[in-house]
C-alpha cells in the first residue's frame, strides 16, 4: 500500500488559515479522488481528477480547491479552515482496467490526514 | 443524482454467527456496486464487488447479492470471526465512470 501517501497525517490548524493536504500515488492511476470521512456520513467526495490539469467537483467541494499538474499528485487545499471542516480526509486512486472488457473501479485509498480545525 | 442508503448503522453478532448489512440505491443505470471495510484507524480496503450482470457473488466467508429491480444489494458474512470487527461501506457506480457514491457505514462487532 506504499503505492498512495498522503501527508500530514495529523494536523491542527486554527480558523481561517489556508491549509493543503498532500497526496502522492507511485501507479500512475488516472483517476485520483479526495473524501471527507465523518461520523454518521461515510465517505463523502469532496473533488476528483480523471487526469492531469482535469478536475471536477464531488458532493461537498464548497470551501476546498484542487489542482492536478502531474499524475502524481493531487494536493487539497483548504483555503480559509473553518471547524466543520475538521474530518478525516482520504485520498483514493483507480484506474481504468480492460480496453474490450470489463472497466475496473477499485479505488485504492491513502492512509488519511486527521484534520482538526480550532 | 445516487443516493445510496445503508442499514443498519451497527450490528452485533456473535462469533460464529451470520452477518448481513443491507443498502439500496436510487439510480436505475448504476450497474457497479463494491464493499469497503474499514479497520479502526486504517483505510477502507476492497472486500467484493458485484457488476449488474451477475446476481451473486461468494469470497469465501462473504457473499454479495444483488437485486436490481429493487434497486438493492447486500453483504453476507457467514461464520464470523473477530477479525470481521470493522465499519463496512457499500458503494454504487456506473461501471467506468470510477465516481463511487457511499453509503453511510455499518459498524459491525462480533462478540466472542
Amino acid at each position: 500500500d506504499a503505492g498512495i501517501t498522503q501527508s500530514p497525517r495529523y494536523k491542527i490548524t486554527e480558523t481561517g488559515r489556508q491549509v493543503t493536504l498532500m497526496c502522492h500515488q507511485t501507479w500512475s492511476h488516472s483517476y485520483m479522488f479526495w473524501y471527507r470521512q465523518d461520523l454518521g456520513h461515510g465517505l463523502r467526495l469532496i473533488y476528483y481528477s480523471a487526469a492531469a490539469d482535469i478536475t471536477d467537483k464531488g458532493e461537498v467541494p464548497d470551501g476546498y480547491v484542487v489542482s492536478r499538474s502531474k499524475t502524481e499528485n493531487f494536493p487539497l487545499t483548504l483555503e480559509s479552515a473553518t471547524r466543520s471542516q475538521t474530518s478525516v480526509y482520504f485520498c483514493a486512486s483507480s484506474e481504468l482496467f480492460g480496453i474490450s472488457g470489463p472497466f475496473y473501479n477499485e479505488q485504492f485509498f491513502g492512509p488519511g490526514t486527521r484534520l482538526t480545525v480550532l | 443524482g445516487e443516493n445510496v442508503e445503508q442499514h443498519p448503522s451497527t450490528l452485533s453478532v456473535q462469533e460464529g454467527d451470520s452477518a448481513v448489512i443491507k443498502c439500496t440505491y436510487s439510480d436505475s443505470a448504476s450497474n457497479y456496486f463494491p464493499w469497503y471495510k474499514q479497520e479502526l484507524g486504517k483505510r477502507p480496503q476492497l472486500i467484493i464487488d458485484i457488476r449488474s450482470n451477475v446476481g451473486e457473488k461468494k469470497d469465501q466467508r462473504i457473499a454479495v447479492t444483488l437485486n436490481k429491480t429493487a434497486k438493492h444489494f447486500s453483504l453476507h458474512i457467514t461464520e464470523t470471526q473477530p477479525e470481521d470487527s470493522a465499519v463496512y461501506f457499500c458503494a454504487a457506480s456506473l461501471q467506468g465512470a470510477q465516481k463511487l457514491v457511499f453509503g453511510q457505514g455499518t459498524r459491525l462487532t462480533i462478540n466472542p
